[in-house]
């Protein structure tokens, strides 16, 4: 079964709608770690956020809001008012004491359309 | 700021030929890691290190090897190349583990033919 499941594969959106993307885990540890990061058209991976397991807190960053749910295992991702530039490819990853690296789940393709 | 660099950017094989790809960073980071990206099945752990002189084996280590005789640097190579070795390689870094983001270069597109 796959630890972290990304079951958008790819979503095209409008500039300025808003847009949610999906990240259901599975982990067994208490203590765990979520990320999320950005793969642009350049190539790089960029970091966008972390969350450990014991803050439920939703966090917001400009336009960029996470909602992690420990009862649904989800960590999802929303851009308010899309923009082109947000046009990437999102992985979402899991970080476990028990595995030394992190397990990223198969990414979410995201086109914004001007 | 360098961060992690990885060299070459790009290369063409031809099956059954040998490469090292050079993954470096200037962060003084004890973990190094490095993935490969397939279409449709994000990054894969390939092999990782902890500190230096130490490597171990990943998700999918199969026709890979790696050595970290420095700290700063990790190598990938490939013995004997196969087409189903093209993909992107990805080397990344961290200072510790779980709780810390991994920084990862600017990734190696492979193409075996």
């Amino acid at each position: 079964a796959q630890k972290v499941t990304q079951a958008q594969t790819e979503i095209s959106v409008v500039e300025k709608e808003d847009v949610t993307l999906d990240c259901v885990y599975e982990t067994r540890d208490t203590t765990y770690y979520l990320f999320w990061y950005k793969q642009p058209p350049s190539g790089e991976l960029v970091f966008l956020i972390r969350r450990n397991s014991f803050d439920e807190q939703n966090e917001i960053s400009g336009r960029y809001s996470w909602n992690f749910q420990k009862s649904t295992s989800s960590f999802n991702f929303t851009i308010t008012a899309s923009q082109v530039v947000d046009s990437a490819v999102y992985f979402c990853a899991l970080s476990e004491t028990g595995r030394r690296a992190l397990t990223f789940g198969s990414g979410t393709r995201l086109q914004v359309q001007p | 700021n360098a961060g992690v660099t990885q060299t070459p950017k790009f290369r063409v094989l031809k099956t059954g030929q040998s490469m090292t790809l050079l993954c470096a960073q200037d962060m003084n980071h004890e973990y190094m890691y490095w993935y490969r990206q397939d279409p449709g099945m994000g990054l894969r752990l390939i092999h990782y290190s902890v500190g230096e002189g130490t490597t171990a084996k990943g998700e999918v280590p199969d026709g890979y090897n790696v050595s970290r005789l420095k700290k700063q640097n990790f190598l990938l190579g490939l013995e004997s190349a196969a087409p189903s070795q093209t993909s992107v390689y990805f080397c990344a870094s961290s200072s510790a583990h779980p709780n810390t983001e991994a920084f990862f270069g600017q990734g190696t597109r492979l193409t075996v033919v």
